[in-house]
Order: structure tokens, then C-alpha cells, then sequence
């Protein structure tokens, strides 16, 4: 019964290759969100979808492509990956609308490129 | 720019009180939230304010002043489990939320 889940957990691969990293929430939250955690700490938000539509799109390299099937569902997709794009990686969702709108994480997605 | 500045570290004791402050520079402000996060774990929502003044929610409390930018977590009776990362964030004029690096507090014997 995991609210937010994301698979994989644990992702290597070599520069170049392409990937996804994958994204469920069953809390029937309107907003989706994928944030980027690097060796600093700092949590970074990437996009922002709210009922499938992209509401939010920070400066990110276009070698990354959100895609939200329905909004229960927000994938990540990344191109000819690069060093500098290990980090963890979080999928969050959140109610849309409502004046707190308390963000629920996944677990995170540990991406190395070698 | 928007800037949220906290410590990078803090030190206490198990059994005492600490207090973990954050200052913001924001375009507007539509709430302040402190989230928690284990090492290795996804963040965790604490608490949020939005008018100023103190939230308390058992040993965990958060107060907030608007007019000086500044909100802080006070923790009590700290237990070893409280070790973490504490990510203060605040949310803008266009409602997006803005993260400060977080805090990370270690708790000794």
C-alpha cells in the first residue's frame, strides 16, 4: 500500500546510454513532481505535472522528458546520459489546489553514471 | 534571486532542546514548511506556517515572522532517531516551492 512508489531504486549505467525512471502514486493526488538531490543535498525541483499537464519546467538539459500517462503516473525519461547527472532523483506528489498541499516523496531513484 | 539559508550542521545532545533556524529571501510568500530526512530516505513533511507564530505538534515545533524573513524548528526532548537532515522550504508568489539545503543534525549519547 506504498503512496508513492519509483523503480528503480538502484540505477548504473555508462554515459550515453538512455534510461527511465518510473513513478506511481496511489494517494489520487492531482500534482506530480520530479526533483533532482545532488551530492549537496540540495533538492531541485525538474518538473511539475498537475492532472497530466506540465505546469512546471525549471532550466533542465532537454536530454530530459517528463511523460504523464494519466496522473497517477509521471515518468522520467533521460537521453545520452552524462557524469554530472548522478544524483538521486525523487517523485513527489501532492493534493493540487489545497492550501498546504503537503508533498509526499518516493523512495528515490540512485542514478550513477559511469 | 530567492535564497532559504540554515546551518549546513548542528550538534545536541540526546534529551535536550535544539533549534534550527531558516531565513528566506523570496518573490512572495504563500507558506513555509520543514520537512525531515533520514540519510538514504526520502524527505518527510513536518510542519508548515503560514501566519506568524508558533505550531507545536508534540515534541516538534515551528514558528514563523513574516515580516523578518525568518522561521525556525525547535526540537525537545531529542532521541538518537531524531539524527537527520531538517529541510526548511518556502513557498512563492507563483505557489512553487523553494528548498533550502537542509540542516543536518547529529544527536550524541
Amino acid at each position: 500500500d506504498t503512496a508513492v512508489s519509483q523503480t528503480p531504486k538502484y540505477l548504473v549505467t555508462q554515459m550515453g546510454n538512455d534510461k527511465s525512471i518510473k513513478c506511481e502514486q496511489n494517494l489520487g493526488h492531482d500534482t506530480m513532481y520530479w526533483y533532482k538531490q545532488d551530492s549537496k543535498k540540495f533538492l531541485k525541483i525538474m518538473f511539475s505535472y498537475n492532472n497530466k499537464e506540465l505546469i512546471i519546467n525549471e532550466t533542465v538539459p532537454n536530454r530530459f522528458s517528463p511523460k504523464s500517462p494519466d496522473k497517477a503516473h509521471l515518468n522520467l525519461h533521460i537521453n545520452s546520459l552524462e557524469l554530472g547527472d548522478s544524483a538521486v532523483y525523487f517523485c513527489a506528489s501532492s493534493p493540487g489546489g489545497g492550501e498546504v498541499e503537503t508533498q509526499y516523496f518516493g523512495p528515490g531513484t540512485r542514478l550513477l553514471v559511469l | 534571486g530567492q535564497n532559504i539559508d540554515q546551518p549546513t550542521e548542528m550538534t545536541a545532545t540526546e534529551g535536550a532542546i535544539v533549534q534550527i533556524n531558516c531565513t528566506y529571501q523570496t518573490s512572495g510568500f504563500n507558506g513555509l514548511f520543514w520537512y525531515q530526512q533520514h540519510a538514504g530516505e526520502a524527505p518527510t513533511f513536518l510542519s508548515y506556517n503560514v501566519l506568524d507564530g508558533l505550531e507545536e505538534k508534540g515534541r516538534f515545533s515551528s514558528f514563523l515572522s513574516r515580516s523578518k524573513g525568518y522561521s525556525y524548528l525547535l526540537l525537545k526532548e531529542l532521541q538518537m532517531k531524531d539524527s537527520a537532515s531538517y529541510l526548511c522550504a518556502v513557498r512563492d508568489s507563483n505557489y512553487q516551492l523553494i528548498w533550502g539545503a537542509g540542516t543536518k543534525l547529529i544527536i550524541k549519547p
